[in-house]
């Protein structure tokens, strides 16, 4: 089960919005809306801020959002703020091969 | 509130097994619908899923160490275990235990909803 693709690193200035994608294949992303995003900051353990594509967990900012297009997930962060500088990770149940996959991980700065 | 604290030695010498906890406090580890999962992260890299575990015993690895791993539950003690036999240098890693809801109204569907903090492993003689 490879990793699901992210691109390395993302920025934008405060206020402004930029958009992660997370590509995996019919066997996980495409196949099933279970695609869970994660905020990491340093030292810290990831922290869920979407789950089943698009839903919001509570506490969860209504700037972070996501969506899905075939074998590709977006997380979508609206109205950059300091406290987003951090590590993004998606997630997809992968329930052909029963298993769970991560993403590579993206960087997001604020300039 | 459920809360996940990871537990076990933070030093294994090559070629010997590792040995972690996961111990699951404020809430029954057999109530609700539930796996639980082990996930780990080298320095300055991303997460693996390692495996996760079902309170009736059933298990799910990550093929890429299935051949050395082994997770378990004891409700009893409301813990999940982790063991990864023969390690190198390259399991060296933060490993964390996390939840995963997979049924029920208004829960987090098959996403690591509670995470523990983690707890460093190095693998070194």
């Amino acid at each position: 089960q490879s990793a699901l693709t992210q691109p390395p690193s993302a920025s934008g200035s405060p206020g402004q919005s930029v958009t992660i994608s997370c590509t995996g294949t019919s066997s996980d992303v495409g196949g099933y809306n279970y695609v869970s995003w994660y905020q990491q900051h340093p030292g810290k353990a990831p922290k869920l801020m979407i789950y089943e594509v698009s839903k919001r967990p509570s506490g969860v900012p209504d700037r972070f959002s996501g969506s899905k297009s075939g074998n590709t997930a977006s997380l979508t962060v609206s109205g950059l703020q300091a406290e987003d500088e951090a590590d993004y990770y998606c997630s997809s149940y992968a329930g052909s091969n029963n298993l769970d996959v991560f993403g590579t991980g993206t960087k997001v700065t604020v300039l | 509130q459920v809360q996940l604290q990871e537990s076990g030695p933070g030093l294994v010498k090559p070629s010997q097994t590792l040995s972690l906890t996961c111990t699951v406090s404020g809430g029954s580890i057999s109530s609700g619908s539930y796996y639980w999962s082990w996930i780990r992260q080298p320095a300055g890299k991303g997460l693996e899923w390692i495996g996760r575990i079902y309170t009736s015993g059933s298990t799910n690895y990550n093929p890429s160490l299935k051949s050395r791993v082994t997770i378990s539950v004891d409700t009893s003690k409301n813990q999940f275990s982790l063991k990864l036999s023969s390690v190198t240098a390259a399991d060296t890693a933060v490993y964390y235990c996390a939840r995963v809801p997979f049924y029920g109204s208004g829960s987090y569907h098959y996403a690591f909803d509670i995470w523990g903090q983690g707890t460093m492993v190095t693998v070194s003689s």
